[in-house]
């Protein structure tokens, strides 16, 4: 069965630096995998995915993601963080390389600070 | 994309009572799902609502707790059974469109 982890549950940095937040999944074959963004009262927004191709990958509001099939990562980051991404962050991998039934990691919140 | 909302968006209910949650998606698809989100917690999936058919539920969760009808192809919904404090969550719809999972903006429930 697939897994993701988070190792970190919450960051701050301040506004203006550079953002890193970790994901490493456990899946057999080639992972569909997802990251995503919940701001506080809201659901859930995809930021980016990646399925195959190139592995690097760029979302929205400024984001990217590198798939490293070596390490079993896909790192989100941002170079440049906005008071506004102060939010939840979760990493998801697709059931059976789709982008039906989706496990997701335990999140990463982030704060930002002024 | 598809969209999709929830009713209610939050309620407070007592405990031993059921609550039952729409799912209102804005074009016909062909999977629906429901997942929990506990307080802090991350996501979980509870079930897969089939169409026509019963529900396919995930390890943990069974039929009497949560009962799902799936009358069409754009309408779900989840029934919270006999609640208890620990059935405090945001319960929140999905549907995958193309290469894409879009979630409903969620229920978030209190039980007291």
């Amino acid at each position: 069965a697939q897994s993701v982890t988070q190792p970190d549950i919450h960051i701050t940095v301040s506004e203006g630096a550079s953002l890193e937040l970790r994901c490493n999944y456990s899946y057999g074959a080639t992972p569909y995998l997802f990251w995503y963004v919940q701001s506080p009262g809201q659901g859930l927004q995809l930021l980016l995915k990646y399925f195959s191709g190139d592995t690097l990958v760029q979302g929205i509001k400024g984001f990217e993601a590198e798939f490293k099939r070596s390490q079993s990562s896909f790192n989100l980051r941002k170079p440049s963080v906005h008071w506004s991404d102060a939010a939840e962050y979760f990493c998801a991998v697709g059931a059976g390389g789709t982008a039906s039934k989706l496990t997701f990691g335990t999140g990463t919140r982030l704060q930002v600070t002024l | 994309s598809a969209v999709i909302s929830q009713k209610p968006s939050r309620d407070i209910c007592q405990r031993g009572t059921s609550l039952t949650i729409q799912c209102q998606v804005d074009s016909q698809v062909t999977m629906m799902f429901w997942y929990r989100q506990q307080p802090g917690q991350s996501l979980t999936l509870i079930a897969t609502a089939n169409q026509g058919s019963e529900a396919t539920y995930e390890s943990g969760f069974v039929i009497d707790k949560f009962p799902i009808s799936r009358p069409n192809l754009t309408f779900s919904t989840l029934t919270v059974s006999n609640m208890s404090p620990e059935d405090s969550s945001i319960y929140l719809c999905s549907t995958p469109e193309g290469d894409t999972q879009y979630f409903g903006p969620g229920t978030r429930l209190t039980v007291l």
